[in-house]
């Protein structure tokens, strides 16, 4: 069985300091692990994925997240947030032989000027 | 741009009536998956389809149905529609017949039932 849990429905951070949005995951295969960002009445953007290769993942827009095994977490950190960063972030997990992706409720991140 | 279209954008009609919402999945991508979303219940996934067959279903209502045709795209057939019904439908697509690719997600179509 697979699940997620987003640790923080919402987040609040100023300008200019760092983003960190937790994740929790439990999964009985070798998971793969992605985040997502959903700004306002649009899709499902991909901001990076974890898939066995390298634990720390790079992704799009300055973003990165860290596998950790023995912590089952999976938490998207930014170094320095940006107004365009404001908008929903979901974490997803799913594994190789089934269907199910499994998302997350969601962490709605708001940016302070 | 995701290379997967879903029309129509926006949708308004009234409770009892049927809707149909379409997707283009992305070039070579046979998979089709549609997820709604709502305010109250989050990310809910509903069917997926690979290749022209029913693969999962998920918490999909009796009143609802889907299928995907032989070019690929798919269509979800909403009917009897209720209030709550009213949700944004997501529909993404990936190249495998199961997980552990990205989904590759549409800008949804916006379900208005009055």
């Amino acid at each position: 069985a697979q699940s997620v849990t987003q640790l923080d429905s919402h987040v609040s951070v100023s300008e200019g300091t760092p983003v960190l949005l937790r994740c929790n995951y439990s999964s009985s295969y070798s998971p793969s692990l992605f985040w997502y960002v959903q700004h306002p009445n649009k899709g499902l953007q991909l901001l990076l994925k974890y898939t066995s290769a390298a634990t720390l993942v790079k992704g799009i827009n300055g973003f990165e997240a860290e596998f950790k095994k023995s912590e089952t977490s999976f938490h998207l950190t930014k170094p320095s947030a940006h107004m365009s960063d404001a908008a929903e972030y979901f974490c997803v997990v799913t594994a190789s032989g089934t269907y199910k992706y499994i998302f997350g409720t969601g962490t709605r991140l708001k940016v302070l000027a | 741009d995701s290379g997967v279209t879903q029309t129509p954008k926006h949708l308004i009609t009234a409770t009892g009536q049927r809707v149909t919402l379409r997707c283009s999945p992305r070039s070579g991508d046979l998979s089709v998956y549609w997820y709604q979303q709502s305010l109250d219940q989050g990310l809910q996934f509903l069917i997926q389809y690979y290749n022209g067959e029913e693969r999962a279903k998920g918490n999909i209502l009796e009143r609802f149905s889907a299928q995907q045709f032989p070019d690929l795209h798919s269509e979800l057939n909403l009917s009897s529609l209720e209030l709550g019904d009213s949700a944004l439908y997501f529909c993404a697509s990936s190249p495998r017949r199961q997980g552990a690719g990205e989904l590759f997600f549409g800008e949804g179509s916006r379900l208005t039932v009055l």
